[in-house]
């Protein structure tokens, strides 16, 4: 099966700074990588997503970089606000699979 | 509707009590997931539908977890004679398309807390 890690598990960064977020995986036929932003309590909710036919891909402040020849893929978040603080969990699926492996999330937070 | 909805939020049961927890997936969405998510953990696949077909249940953790979805839109996760370890978030979401032959966003519902005393 896949295997998803997930670095750091926590991280805390100056309002203004950027965030970067590392993400391994062991299946080489994963080929969807999407990331969530989970508040407290609250459902996670999709930020961004990437496919393995792409490079990076980006959304205003938010990008994900995949090298699947090192199978891995990052969340960049620049210009950190207050509300970007929340945990983020990446996940691979791969072509021909139902289930999502998840990352263990990391815990943003961002100090004004 | 407007989301994935989840019944209870919150659920405390005994040690050996029987549980049921509903998801209600976005109208029209042919995919549908369990996850359970322990504290402080990612989400972990349960059991996938498409439709009213079960045809991933890898996931589930012992026979004393079950999944349905009669009619192909709400489901049910049943636990039975519920242990402390049962004790986390169980988290359902739903995509349009059915997986495996597209890579689809999968909303999530808001998740039940279940608590195992």
């Amino acid at each position: 099966g896949e295997n998803v890690e997930q670095h750091p598990s926590t991280l805390s960064v100056q309002e203004g700074d950027s965030a970067v977020i590392k993400c391994t995986y062991s299946d080489s036929a994963s080929n969807y990588f999407p990331w969530y932003k989970q508040e407290l309590g609250k459902r996670p909710q999709l930020i961004i997503d990437i496919r393995s036919n792409v490079g990076e891909k980006k959304d205003q402040r938010i990008a994900v970089t995949l090298n699947k020849t090192a199978k891995h893929f990052s969340l960049h978040i620049t210009e950190t606000q207050p509300e970007d603080s929340a945990v983020y969990f990446c996940a691979a699926l791969r072509r021909t699979g139902n289930q999502f492996y998840f990352g263990t999330g990391t815990s943003l937070t961002v100090i004004p | 509707g407007a989301g994935v909805s989840q019944s209870p939020r919150y659920k405390v049961a005994k040690r050996g009590q029987d549980v049921a927890l509903r998801c209600d997936p976005i109208s029209g969405h042919v995919s549908l997931f369990w996850y359970q998510q322990a504290l402080g953990q990612g989400p972990e696949f349960l059991t996938y539908f498409q439709n009213e077909a079960q045809l991933d249940k890898s996931g589930l953790p012992s026979d004393r977890f079950f999944a349905e979805r009669p009619e192909g839109s709400v489901s049910t996760l049943k636990i039975q004679r519920t242990q402390q370890e049962d004790s986390a978030v169980y988290l359902c979401a739903s995509s349009f398309r059915t997986s495996g032959t597209s890579t689809d966003t999968q909303y999530f519902g808001p998740g039940t807390r279940l608590t195992v005393l």
